[in-house]
């Protein structure tokens, strides 16, 4: 079983439309959960760091559901900017490390 | 201010020839990573440091190899390139304070074997 796992999508969502989507992960010792946003052939950027009670940056909502072991992003008033894959990361065992879902891919169309 | 810098961008390898990919950051991070990214694979883990001198395997480390003689450089080898190896590479750094997780990448690299 893969360590973080995301549904590859892609989300095809008009602007101004709200979207959300989970990554579940199999380590229930994790630590820390990011989601990181990469644009076609560009390097992935830190989007915003979740944290257990949830948070929120602008549009962007994330959660984190340890029982459950995933967390989610929620994207309000999509922007044509927003068209990107969203990299859901958590930490391994190890904390030097992180490790990467696939990507969840985002299209807002005008 | 550069941040992760890496070199070559992009390079056409022959089945057989090595070669030395070049990850340099200049914001003083202790941890330094290599990663590939595949498509529908997401980023895989290659090899990885802790510190200046120091290196540890990653996920995927078979075909590479890696050195940190100095701080903030950190290289990757190639010693015999195969087509399996075609792929985007990624350097990544991270600072060592608690909490702050984030990494920085580079650019990254596109590597096409044949």
């Amino acid at each position: 079983r893969k360590e973080v796992e995301q549904d590859p999508g892609p989300f095809n969502v008009p602007e101004g439309a709200t979207v959300a989507f989970n990554c579940t992960y199999s380590n229930s010792a994790s630590q820390s959960f990011f989601w990181y946003r990469q644009d076609c052939r560009k390097e992935p950027k830190l989007l915003m760091s979740v944290y257990s009670s949830g948070n929120e940056d602008g549009r962007f909502t994330a959660q984190l559901n340890r029982a459950s072991q995933y967390i989610s992003l929620l994207i309000r008033d999509s922007k044509l900017s927003d068209s990107a894959t969203y990299l859901c990361v958590v930490n391994t065992n190890n904390d030097y490390k992180l490790s990467f879902g696939a990507g969840t891919t985002v299209t807002v169309r005008a | 201010n550069a941040g992760v810098t890496q070199t070559p961008k992009f390079r056409v390898l022959k089945t057989g020839q090595s070669m030395t990919l070049l990850c340099a950051q200049d914001m003083n991070h202790e941890y330094m990573y290599w990663y590939r990214q595949d498509p529908g694979m997401g980023l895989r883990l290659i090899h990885y440091s802790v510190g200046e001198g120091t290196t540890a395997k990653g996920e995927v480390p078979d075909g590479y190899n890696v050195s940190r003689l100095k701080k903030q450089n950190f290289l990757l080898g190639l010693e015999s390139a195969a087509p399996s190896q075609t792929s985007v590479y990624f350097c990544a750094s991270r600072n060592y304070d608690v909490g702050d997780y984030g990494y920085t990448f580079g650019s990254g690299t596109r590597l096409t074997v044949v």
